[in-house]
């Protein structure tokens, strides 16, 4: 089975407001990546978290991990059009194991 | 710097017919990943090489799924008999040894099956 669960599913703002998204998972994990994938493409890989890190930054984007609720959050700031996309966090629950993905979730922003 | 190719991008074909789809992973990726993403649902790992060795098959569907990576390098997925639920996309992803604990993956662009 999936090891991360994402929400909401679907996420619809206007260009300038904030997105976030969440990512529940199962078992302890070693890092915890969000990709994303615009219609019809393969996925990108936008940021890496490790299960020793609290927050990390990358240009608009912030992500959260609490290890204690076994939980992440995606938050992109200042959202633009060209933001709209499915975004899937993916969990690697030891080193070396394998990368399962959540079900994402679709961010449409509109202009 | 090329990224993974993959091909072809769409395929239709009837159930119980075979396919195969290609995959040449970014030059001098030691891992090799192809996973299955049905419609509306998050990609799902088939089979992972090192090198050409396979580290986990575990969710390949071995009675209608082959793959193999024989030189290393590129790999080919074979799906015979398809079935109507194998429709989907089928992306194949690489990563260096030195990212396989770090984790970050590079994609292709996906091959689209359709069964009819």
């Amino acid at each position: 089975s999936q090891q991360g669960e994402e929400d909401p599913q679907a996420l619809s703002i206007q260009e300038g407001e904030n997105a976030t998204m969440n990512c529940s998972y199962k078992t302890s994990i070693n890092n915890l990546q969000w990709y994303r994938q615009n219609s019809g493409r393969g996925l990108v890989h936008l940021i890496l978290i490790r299960s020793n890190e609290r927050e990390k930054h990358s240009g608009r984007l912030r992500v959260t991990l609490d290890t204690s609720k076994k939980s992440s959050s995606l938050l992109i700031t200042a959202s633009r059009a060209a933001d709209t996309a499915s975004y899937f966090c993916a969990t690697r629950y030891n080193q070396g194991g394998k990368l399962i993905f959540g079900q994402g979730t679709e961010l449409s922003v509109k202009p | 710097e090329a990224g993974v190719a993959q091909s072809p991008r769409y395929k239709i074909i009837e159930k119980r017919q075979s396919v195969a789809f290609w995959c040449n992973p970014i030059s001098g990726h030691a891992t090799l990943y192809w996973y299955q993403q049905i419609l509306g649902q998050g990609p799902k790992l088939l089979i992972q090489f090192q090198n050409n060795g396979v580290v986990d098959d575990s969710q390949l569907p071995k009675d209608r799924f082959s793959a193999e990576r024989l030189k290393g390098v590129d790999s080919t997925l074979k799906i015979q008999p398809a079935k109507l639920e194998d429709s989907a996309v089928y992306l194949c992803a690489s990563s260096t040894p030195g990212l396989v604990n770090t984790g970050e993956l590079f994609f292709g662009e996906g091959s689209r099956l359709t069964v009819l």
